[in-house]
């Protein structure tokens, strides 16, 4: 069946640490996404990418980086200089154009600095 | 700007009660589109619904209806009859129609918990 793949389900990082969560989609959607959700902050939107080869920065990417080489991957680097990374990660996709049934999100990533 | 406000952050139900989540949302765009998700325990978003802005009409699906009033800027959605599965964090979300990037504004959620 296709779907979002993110990888790992939960994730601890020490301070300091670059980590990096992965996107994989099956769907052949063009324009990929993601997302951080808070308690009591919904969903708000890191980085996206609409084309293989460039993404744009969204309404909180400082502290992140991400990369495009393929169309199915679209993994999230949550580095050192991201100072409250704990949070809920998810990772959607959509295709060009858009469709009428919305994002198709990932199941998640949870990450907790120890 | 572009702004969805879900006022209520929990709802407590009993099986089989109807329950309302309400959406109020604020655009300068005459066109856009409303979305609804859920959120159950696992954390996957699923998708209930999209509407356009020129569609007033209500609709019901099953169990769930949606009401859409312009006039008022709202997108409420009811469950008829709610049940246990029904438990979940439920999301309002709008979208620009006139632009190529299709970036969805979140509200903050409102969780639902429905009790046998």
């Amino acid at each position: 069946d296709g779907g979002i793949t993110q990888s790992p389900k939960y994730l601890f990082r020490k301070e300091g640490q670059n980590v990096t969560l992965s996107c994989e989609q099956n769907l052949n959607h063009d324009a990929m996404y993601w997302y951080r959700q808070d308690p009591g902050q919904g969903l708000r939107l890191i980085y996206y990418s609409q084309i293989v080869n460039d993404f744009q920065k969204g309404d909180i990417a400082e502290g992140y980086s991400v990369s495009r080489e393929k169309k199915e991957s679209f993994p999230l680097t949550v580095t050192s200089a991201q100072k409250n990374p704990t949070a809920f990660y998810l990772c959607a996709s959509i295709p060009r154009g858009g469709t009428g049934y919305g994002y198709t999100f990932g199941s998640g990533t949870r990450l907790t600095v120890v | 700007a572009q702004k969805v406000t879900q006022a209520q952050t929990e709802i407590s139900v009993v099986e089989k009660e109807d329950v309302t989540l309400d959406c109020v949302y604020e655009t300068r765009d005459t066109t856009y589109y409303l979305f609804w998700y859920k959120q159950p325990p696992s954390g996957e978003l699923v998708f209930l619904i999209r509407r356009n802005s020129f569609d007033e009409q209500n609709e019901i699906s099953g169990r769930y209806s949606w009401n859409f009033q312009k006039s008022t800027s709202s997108f409420n959605f009811t469950i008829t009859a709610s049940q246990v599965v029904d438990s979940a964090v439920y999301f309002c979300a709008l979208r620009r129609t006139n632009t190529g990037f299709q970036k969805l504004v979140f509200g903050t959620g409102t969780r639902l918990l429905v009790s046998p």
